[in-house]
């Protein structure tokens, strides 16, 4: 079956830091991998996109890298920031399904 | 503001009512979709349209029920017939085709009691 894995243990890391956050999927071949960001209680916002051809993208202090062979994408943020802990998601579109998948999300904890 | 507006934030209904949680958007995009959220996990599916008078089933479709009259509205129909209503509930938008990002609304947290 198809599956979508994020690490769901939190990880806590110190500010100044660089975070890095694993999604890992199978039986994907996914044109493209999308990452939001989720406070609590509040909707997921997009932060970056990374297509199958693209090794490696970045927005300021982030930076994903997507392994088609491994079939894994790395999410990180460097210089954290406290106002970076929230919980991260990543997305993909399934074959035959123009809507997006989630993973289970993995939350960050960034420690002043 | 352009944007993707879910109403009410929070919602409580007795067991065996139905209820519909509103979604509208302002942003001109044709695909909508609705997903649900519980406590420590990620998105699940429940329903998507990409046009007027069109939608399709995802994940967890049973006992929801959804309409596309209109393109800025998508309301979402909880029945009866769900057996664990509450929960998080996440409308989002996006323009058509792959590759696009998903603009989200705030939620609508139901809880059935």
């Amino acid at each position: 079956s198809q599956k979508i894995e994020q690490n769901s243990e939190a990880l806590n890391i110190q500010e100044g830091k660089t975070a890095t956050l694993t999604c890992n999927y199978t039986n994907y071949s996914p044109a493209y991998l999308q990452w939001y960001r989720q406070d609590p209680g509040r909707g997921p916002v997009f932060l970056l996109l990374i297509r199958e051809n693209e090794k490696e993208k970045r927005k300021e202090r982030l930076k994903v890298t997507f392994d088609t062979t491994l079939k894994q994408s790395l999410f990180h943020i460097t210089a954290s920031q406290p106002a970076d802990s929230a919980t991260y998601l990543c997305a993909l579109e399934r074959p035959g399904r123009r809507a997006l998948t989630f993973g289970s999300g993995t939350r960050l904890q960034v420690q002043p | 503001d352009g944007g993707i507006t879910q109403s009410p934030k929070y919602l409580f209904r007795k067991e065996g009512q139905n209820v519909t949680l509103s979604c509208e958007q302002n942003l001109n995009h044709d695909a909508m979709y609705w997903y649900r959220q519980d406590p420590g996990q990620g998105l699940r599916l429940i329903y998507y349209s990409q046009i007027v008078n069109d939608f399709q089933k995802g994940d967890i479709a049973e006992g929801y029920s959804v309409s596309r009259e209109k393109k800025e509205s998508f309301p979402l129909t909880v029945t009866s017939a769900q057996k664990n209503p509450t929960a998080f509930y996440l409308c989002a938008s996006s323009i058509t085709g792959s590759d696009t990002e998903a603009f989200f609304g705030q939620g609508t947290r139901l809880t059935v009691v």
